[in-house]
This record gives structure tokens, sequence and C-alpha cells, in this order.
């Protein structure tokens, strides 16, 4: 079983719905990242949690520590919001470790 | 600021020859990391240095692998010899604020594929 564990693996939405990306995890952590990566490659470091609730624009990030999980929303989704969406952690050392992955496109 | 650099962006070779990967951080920034990403593992931490000294290479896959940091503008990768399996997108980031959970500022990736 991975540490790090996300759903759906793959999600599909039309433009404008609300959209919830998940990351439960096994270990006990200090941080947890969430990470968008581009169709071309390129990654973004949305944000980073170690308790409570994050907002940036329509991206909306929460984490539950005693329950293990933290989840990612998206408000009024949009086309260029097609990517995919990364949740990695931090335990004990340094080292992040990374959830598989949750792709997501988004149709006009 | 130009953001993470990284040299170069695609890398084709053949089995058994040196590759050397490169990175530039974003300047100030005191942390930086070497990830891996493959299909089959997804993203990996390799190793990563905070002021120029590696602190963790545990996620270095073999002794092939190794990771220099000559001075706070630049580092490289290297694996020598090469095998089709390194085949992967190669990713550099950086951070300061004293802590790895502090957002990381991600190149963008070397390409490598090992014939």
């Amino acid at each position: 079983k991975n540490e790090v564990e996300q759903s759906p693996q793959n999600l599909t939405a039309q433009e404008g719905e609300f959209i919830t990306i998940n990351c439960s995890y096994s270990v006990g952590i200090s941080a947890l990242h969430w990470l968008q990566q581009h169709p071309g490659g390129g990654i973004v470091s949305l944000f980073m949690l170690s308790s409570g609730k994050k907002k940036h624009g329509r991206l909306i990030a929460t984490i539950n520590i005693q329950e293990k999980h933290s989840s990612l929303h998206i408000t009024a989704s949009h086309p260029r919001d097609s990517a995919v969406y990364i949740c990695a952690v931090r335990r004990g050392t340094d080292k992040l470790i990374f959830g598989t992955g949750t792709r997501l496109q988004v149709f006009p | 600021d130009a953001g993470v650099i990284q040299s170069p962006r695609h890398e084709v070779t053949e089995m058994g020859q040196e590759v050397t990967l490169r990175c530039k951080p974003i300047s100030g920034h005191d942390y930086l990391f070497w990830y891996r990403q493959t299909m089959m593992r997804g993203l990996e931490l390799l190793i990563y240095f905070n002021n120029n000294v590696p602190i963790d290479d545990s996620g270095m896959p073999e002794d092939r692998f190794s990771a220099k940091m000559p001075n706070a503008s630049f580092s490289t990768l290297k694996i020598q010899p090469s095998e089709p399996r390194d085949s992967a997108v190669y990713f550099c980031a950086s951070s300061s604020g004293g802590a790895i959970s502090e957002t990381q500022y991600f190149g963008p990736g070397t390409r490598l594929l090992v014939l």
C-alpha cells in the first residue's frame, strides 16, 4: 500500500463544475504539498499546508491531521485547470513522498 | 527572476554514455532538490542540498548516480554509465526559508532518453 494515495486517478468535468481531489496518507507528517503539473510537464507548487485551510483564487486546500486526509477543491473549473494534481507529504525526515497524481480534464 | 533553469531540456544518449544534467537555482534560495519522474514510479526525490551541502541522498538509485553543488548557483546530476531504465524526466527545484516544507520552485525539467 502506498503511503500517499490520491483519488480519483482520473477526473473529467464540464467547465464551471466544482471539483474535489482527495489525498490520504498513512504516516505522521509535518506538512503536505499540493502541486500542479501542466500538460507541457512544468510543475508548480500550489499550496503547503500543516493545518486548516488555504485559499488562492479558485483553489482551496484543506487538511485534517487527525484523519490523515487532505482535499484540493477547484471552484468554477475552467479548461485551463486541466493538469495533473499531485499530493506530497513530508514526514520525519525532510524527504517528500509523492502520490501518483490525479489527471484532471475540464471540457468547455 | 528567471526561475529555476535546467539544461539541457532534452537529452538522447546511448546506453553506457555519461550524462550530465545541470541546474541553476533561484538566486538566494538555500535548498536545492533533484527529482526524477517516470510513468511507473511517479515523482521521486533523489537528493537535496542545503547551503551547497548534500543532506539526504538516500533516493539516489545506485552508484551510477552522483550529484554535486560546487556553489550556490549551480548543481549537476551525473549518470555514468547510463542505462535505458534511467530514461525519465529529471526536475530540479529550489526553495528558501530554512525548511524543506517551504514552497519549492521547479525547473522545466530535462527529458532524458537512454537508448
